[in-house]
């Protein structure tokens, strides 16, 4: 089955910092760009970051929002994906989500819930 | 950046009825363009790719049209299970972004 499952995610104090964690399964996970997308406490959808696959380098795009505090790398060994949150804001309070990039993206993970509060 | 501005963000109608959602983009994306369906405490469902191209497994009755800056999605024939939010998505150039959403109500 092709799926995708996020952990990591929790309760953190405003400027502290999380790693999110995306496991891929059922799918040839080194072919495919990966990216994460947050979703506020009854708000639309957002963006956060993209890592293109080896024959790209590597290389990665993030939102405005999040560009210097947050950090997307992988792991093809381990079929992984991983969202790196520092200086963490309120703002940031989520539901993340990774998902496959392919004609758009085609598979989501469940999300894990990541709440910034003191 | 790219704005995708969504209308209605609420419509109302009855089991059967054929339903239209459009996307606006603030800028020419071709058609880089997506839908995604989300139902509550869920991930979102590809529907659509390239403005008009249906998922697998999507059922016929959602069919996209529109290239350029603006693009619909249309429902056919309501069903009870299509009750929920739907998104628009560009991947024409970061960053990508979304709309702002319509909720479907079934009146």
């Amino acid at each position: 089955e092709v799926q995708l499952v996020e952990s990591g995610g929790g309760l953190v104090q405003p400027g502290g910092s999380l790693r999110l964690s995306c496991a891929a399964s059922g799918f040839i996970f080194s072919d495919h760009y990966m990216d994460w997308v947050r979703q506020a406490p009854g708000k639309g959808l957002e963006w956060v970051g993209r890592i293109r696959k080896k024959v790209n380098s590597y290389t990665t795009e993030y939102a405005a929002s999040v560009k210097g505090r947050f950090s997307v790398s992988r792991d093809d060994s381990k079929d992984s994906v991983y969202l790196q949150m520092n200086s963490l804001k309120t703002e940031d309070t989520a539901v993340y989500y990774c998902a496959r990039v392919g004609r758009g993206f085609d598979i989501w993970g469940q999300g894990t819930g990541v709440t910034v509060s003191s | 950046d790219i704005q995708l501005t969504q209308s209605p963000s609420f419509l109302s109608a009855s089991v059967g009825d054929r339903v239209t959602i459009t996307c606006r983009a603030s800028q020419d994306i071709s058609s880089y363009l997506a839908w995604y369906q989300q139902k509550p405490g869920k991930a979102p469902k590809l529907l659509i790719y390239a403005a008009s191209t249906l998922q697998s497994g999507v059922p016929s009755r959602f069919s996209g049209s529109g290239s350029g800056t603006e693009f619909t999605l249309t429902i056919s024939s309501l069903q009870p299970e299509d009750s929920v939010i739907y998104y628009c998505q560009q991947l024409n150039s970061y960053p990508l972004t979304f709309g702002g959403g319509t909720k479907v109500e079934i009146k």
